[in-house]
């Protein structure tokens, strides 16, 4: 089946410092990846849309300029966290489909950020 | 704007026991539903996935149905078993561009042996 691949699967960063996150379909190649920020006992938010060789589209209220997104490949996205705060804190979740809404998504097993 | 709400937040419930989990949304312009199981700390595991022609989906000992016109949708566990305890969370994919997906808060399920 098709897998999703994330790291690091934790992180502890200085504030200020920037820090950046891998997603990458291991067994499909996915022109379309989602990141998603979750806050304890809260829902999975969705942050932007990773296209393939264009630039993500940023949910409302998603500061562009602070959550870098590259999606150079068709395996391999990534986000970026700039200048991190503590209240940038939060477990972050890709997710990623080989053939959209006719099977779903899978996700990668996340990533939890702590900024001192 | 779609909205997706879970009850209960959080279920307990003795070994073996059957149990149903709710979903519901608001707009009923969906492609498709999914139920997954989230373990503390880690992604998403995705259980079942509804397509929006169909009523319900099994894999083992769950069972998840779809009611569109009436935006609801419901996870049956049969037998559960402590393994079994995990949070679990119901999301939509609507239309428009890119296929989104809403997901609610989910359901926090322990299960006693």
């Amino acid at each position: 089946g098709a897998v999703v691949s994330q790291h690091p699967s934790w992180v502890i960063c200085k504030s200020g410092t920037s820090v950046k996150i891998e997603c990458r379909s291991l067994d499909f190649q996915a022109t379309t990846m989602f990141w998603y920020r979750q806050f304890p006992k809260q829902s999975l938010m969705l942050m932007a849309t990773s296209n393939e060789g264009s630039k993500a589209t940023y949910e409302q209220g998603v500061e562009k300029d602070k959550f870098l997104i590259n999606h150079a490949s068709l395996t391999l996205s990534t986000l970026t966290v700039t200048s991190a705060h503590p209240e940038d804190s939060s477990f972050y979740i890709c997710s990623a489909s080989s053939r959209g809404r006719l099977v779903g998504y899978t996700f990668g097993s996340g990533t939890r950020l702590t900024v001192v | 704007k779609q909205e997706v709400t879970q009850i209960p937040a959080a279920l307990s419930v003795p070994e073996g026991e059957n149990l149903v989990l709710n979903c519901s949304f608001t707009d009923s312009a969906i492609y498709n539903l999914q139920w997954f199981r989230q373990d503390p700390g880690k992604g998403l595991t995705s259980l079942l996935l509804i397509q929006s022609s169909q009523r319900e989906q099994t894999s083992g000992r769950l069972n998840a149905s779809l009611d569109k016109s009436s935006g609801r949708s419901t996870l049956y566990i049969a037998a559960s078993q402590p393994g079994d305890s995990a949070t679990y969370l119901c999301a939509v994919m609507s239309g428009g561009s890119n296929y989104k997906l809403t997901f609610g808060k989910g359901t926090l399920l322990t299960v006693n042996p």
